[in-house]
């Protein structure tokens, strides 16, 4: 099956600065990646997803990259700001996008702390 | 919130007993699924399902049984609780939109086995 691996498990930043979270996956016949973001006793929430027909993509501070050949992922924070603080997970899954369901196979997660 | 509730959200047991948590949509989506959470594993998917009666397993479904009677509530019974499956339940729906299939997630619920 899928093994999606994340890493740093914990980063720390500063406010402003930029943090990066990296996810490597297995199957090469996944084709979308959702980010997800967990505050403390909150659920998963979707930030940012991507899909393998697109290499990047960019929702204000937040960016996505793959590379399929690599078989990696990168989640891209900017001007990181105190409330970014959370856990954040990546996915992979086979998602046929038409209404089809797909399971998601989750990294372990990056606890990200963004100090003032 | 995608209008997914669960209940309880908290409960706590003893080894052995049953136990059924309960997910509930309000917009008819077809496809529903139950993760569990845990430090250091992220989440894993228990089972699945793709429409009333049709369910499906997961990565993790070792312990757990599912049932779908209706397309609104997804159940989850642990038939005897151990404490290996202490942990945070969470029920998803796969909501298709504007060409895009996304999953969203309940709010969870956490079990405590004694």
């Amino acid at each position: 099956g899928e093994n999606v691996e994340q890493h740093p498990s914990t980063l720390s930043v500063q406010e402003g600065d930029s943090a990066v979270i990296k996810c490597t996956y297995s199957d090469s016949a996944s084709n979308y990646f959702p980010w997800y973001k967990q505050e403390l006793g909150k659920r998963p929430q979707l930030i940012i997803d991507i899909r393998s027909n697109v290499g990047e993509k960019k929702d204000q501070r937040i960016a996505v990259t793959l590379n399929k050949t690599a078989k990696h992922f990168s989640l891209h924070i900017t001007e990181t700001q105190p409330e970014d603080s959370a856990v954040y997970f990546c996915a992979a899954s086979k998602n046929r996008g038409s209404n089809s369901g797909y399971a998601l196979n989750f990294g372990k997660g990056t606890s990200l702390l963004v100090t003032p | 919130d995608a209008g997914i509730t669960q209940s309880p959200r908290h409960k706590v047991t003893e080894t052995g007993t049953p136990v059924t948590l309960r997910c509930h949509q309000t917009e008819n989506h077809r496809y529903m699924y139950w993760y569990r959470q845990d430090p250091g594993h992220g989440l894993r998917l228990i089972h699945y399902s793709y429409g009333v009666k049709d369910t499906d397993k997961g990565e993790v479904s070792d312990g757990y049984s599912v049932s779908r009677s209706k397309t609104e509530d997804f159940l989850l019974t642990l038939e005897s609780a151990t404490s290996s499956q202490t942990s945070v339940y969470f029920c998803a729906i796969s909501v298709w939109a504007g060409g895009t299939d996304t999953q969203y997630f309940g709010p969870g619920t956490r079990l405590t086995v004694l």
